[in-house]
């Protein structure tokens, strides 16, 4: 019952292939985020996208490519990945303000396997 | 350093018992903190906010030390749905960056 959607839940793709994992959330927050997660670790801040605008990005490999079409919408296109990037993806969004981010609230995840 | 430090665990503790996570975050301009719960193969999801003045839902309790830089989770009577890992959240500036910590597994036994 997350309001954070994410698409798809798994995927499987060979180190030439090109796919993307979406994001949507509706409830009117500004900011959203892509962590990465591997098994037994905790989630790793991969970018923050704050009003549309890419405001983060924690020195994240180009074959990771964020875009935010909309303040609903968030993707991530992947390109040329690694074995070592299988995950989970997990888009969380956050109302925001000036006092701080705000709670996170997180979609499902997508679980990808790099082959 | 990391930004964000946990309690290694494993916490393995009988029903009904009390048990106590505690957590450390190393950037002092930090202005948001979280408890979250992430059950396995699962998304995290907040269990709760840290405020400075403390702040109790039901049987649990969360504490902030700024001077520390110290975050504390207290939960009492310890049920055996409370079997999770917990992960100390720390950071933000406006729209910046939130940090987990590494997690702590609690496994609540009958």
């Amino acid at each position: 019952d997350t309001e954070v959607t994410q698409t798809p839940k798994h995927l499987v793709m060979g180190m030439t292939n090109k796919k993307s994992l979406k994001c949507e959330q509706h409830m009117g927050h500004r900011a959203m985020y892509w962590y990465k997660q591997k098994a037994k670790k905790p989630p790793e801040l991969m970018f923050v996208y704050s009003y549309e605008k890419l405001s983060i990005n924690e020195s994240v490999p180009s074959r990771f490519s964020p875009e935010c079409p909309n303040s609903s919408l968030l993707n991530l296109h992947l390109h040329a990945l690694q074995p070592e990037d299988s995950a989970l993806y997990l888009c969380a969004s956050s109302q925001g303000s000036l006092a701080g981010p705000g709670e996170l609230f997180f979609g499902e995840g997508s679980r990808l396997t790099v082959l | 350093r990391k930004e964000v430090e946990q309690d290694p665990g494993p916490f393995n503790v009988p029903e009904g018992a009390t048990v106590a996570f505690n957590c450390t975050y190393s950037n002092s301009a930090s202005q948001s903190f979280f408890w979250y719960r992430q059950d396995c193969r699962k998304e995290p999801k907040l269990l709760m906010s840290v405020y400075s003045s403390g702040n109790e839902d039901g049987r649990f309790t969360a504490q902030l030390n700024r001077a520390s830089q110290y975050i504390s989770l207290l939960i009492r009577d310890s049920k055996l749905s409370d079997s999770a890992t917990y992960l100390c959240v720390a950071g933000g500036t406006s729209y910046g960056k939130l940090t987990f910590g590494q997690g702590t597994i609690l496994t609540v036994h009958p």
